[in-house]
């Protein structure tokens, strides 16, 4: 069965930073594409960043270009979402996800608010 | 950007037929491909695929969901409705970066 669980979210002041987590288990991580989508308080969806099987491309929104950075750790199965100079906007819950043409597989997300 | 434009609420009877629809501001087609992707997002849950590449169902999904169109209009179609799919309905298309997503529709029961 395919698992995919995000941690590190939480509270945050503006211009700080988070580093999200998501732990793949249940299939081969190296062989897809990953991302990250976020969703905003009653909002709708919205890709964030995206990372080839290898980490050796990525992709991301234009509001986050320069701010956050995807990368993974195929050993380890693992996904992040380092974010640096967060802020009131990104607040969101963030989901890890499997990226084809579509966005197969979904983790069940992790809330970053960013408040004074 | 490609902008997915989808109607905010649609409310329909138990046991009817409910048709989403998702409108394209470009054609997301390359040939006979269509890249319109359609998922489920109950409340409190994160989204599920239901339909990919505009009509090809995915796994474990029930055979009532189906989904049609090409170039610019989309539908997804639940037939017949049950309580189940009280939920909010995206698409996706992923002919150009960045990908990008409807807002979605809310399926409410009449």
């Amino acid at each position: 069965e395919v698992q995919l669980v995000e941690s590190g979210g939480g509270l945050v002041q503006p211009g700080r930073s988070l580093k999200l987590s998501c732990a793949a288990s249940g299939f081969t991580f190296s062989d897809y594409y990953m991302a990250w989508v976020r969703q905003a308080p009653t909002k709708g969806l919205e890709w964030v960043a995206s990372i080839s099987y290898d980490g050796g491309s990525t992709y991301y929104r234009d509001s986050v270009k320069g701010r956050f950075t995807i990368s993974r750790d195929n050993a380890k199965s693992s996904l992040y979402l380092q974010m640096d100079s967060l802020r009131s906007e990104d607040t969101a819950t963030y989901y890890c996800t499997t990226l084809g043409d579509w966005f197969a597989y979904w983790g069940q997300g992790t809330l970053v608010t960013v408040s004074s | 950007d490609i902008v997915l434009t989808q109607s905010p609420v649609l409310a329909v009877s138990l046991g009817q037929r409910a048709t989403i629809s998702c409108r394209a501001s470009q054609s997301v087609s390359i040939s006979s491909i269509n890249l319109m992707h359609w998922y489920q997002q109950k409340p409190g849950q994160q989204p599920k695929l239901l339909i990919y590449r505009a009509s090809n169902l995915a796994s474990g999904i029930p055979a009532r969901f189906s989904g049609s169109g090409s170039g610019t209009d989309f539908t997804l179609t639940i037939d017949p409705v049950q309580a189940d799919d009280i939920a909010a309905y995206y698409c996706q298309q992923s002919r150009e970066s960045p990908f990008t997503f409807g807002s979605g529709t809310k399926l409410e029961i009449k």
